[in-house]
């Protein structure tokens, strides 16, 4: 059984440029959350998705956007890359039916560097 | 708004002795109370969690956390520490149920640095 996968593992852009991340969640899973985590921070929420439509945002700029897939993968796009973006992108992912749904998996993360 | 804070950037102990991380939190209501580990280069990976009952939660690796609902907090304990316990731990909220379908977001601390030393 998968765990949750995260395409590409590193990634490096330069400011201006776009970028987009990839996330396939855990076999049976439906709802994918985005983290940024920082250098010695812990990871922020970005946003939520479900059912295909984005559920909840933290305080990201407009910038940041996402998709999610009918098959529950789930993409984060970044437009106009500043070097305060620089980050590991945390994919989590998690089920929200009755049982067990407080629990989120984690992929291995996408390493993004702007330059 | 919810919150945690890891008060702590690194713990420091021996091999043997018995190792304690520190969170506290804020959040309106019940909170759902979590804590992960990170090895370096990986995802984070579940511990143990909170939902309701007993204040003694035990979880992955040996590991246990007492809630305190009057002091707030939720700190991570492990009697006898391992040097492969050393790795980064996250303590984490969220308020509980539903909200449009997903549940309501998790939010992290900062994270608190363990080194076990042999």
């Amino acid at each position: 059984d998968a765990g949750v996968t995260q395409s590409p593992t590193h990634l490096i852009k330069t400011r201006g440029q776009q970028v987009t991340l990839r996330c396939s969640p855990k076999s049976g899973h439906d709802t994918v959350s985005w983290y940024q985590q920082a250098l010695g921070q812990g990871p922020q929420f970005i946003f939520q998705y479900y059912e295909e439509e984005e559920r909840q945002r933290g305080n990201f700029p407009d910038r940041f956007s996402g998709h999610q897939f009918p098959n529950y993968s789930s993409e984060l796009n970044v437009n106009a890359l500043l070097l305060g973006d620089s980050a590991l992108y945390l994919c989590a992912s998690s089920f929200a039916g009755i049982t067990d749904n407080e629990k989120l998996f984690f992929g291995s993360g996408t390493q993004l560097s702007v330059l | 708004a919810q919150s945690v804070a890891q008060p702590e950037d690194q713990v420091n102990v021996a091999e043997g002795n018995p190792l304690t991380v520190k969170c506290t939190y804020s959040v309106s209501g019940n909170p759902y109370l979590f804590w992960y580990v990170q090895y370096p280069n990986r995802g984070l990976q579940f511990l143990l969690k909170y939902i309701t009952g007993d204040n003694l939660v035990k979880g992955s690796y040996g590991f246990e956390a007492e809630f305190n609902k009057s002091q707030t907090s939720f700190h991570l304990k492990k009697p006898s520490a391992l040097v492969s316990d050393s790795a980064l731990y996250f303590c984490a909220v969220r308020v509980p149920g539903l909200i449009s379908g997903g549940y309501q977001k998790v939010t992290f601390g900062i994270g608190t640095k363990l080194q076990v030393i042999p």
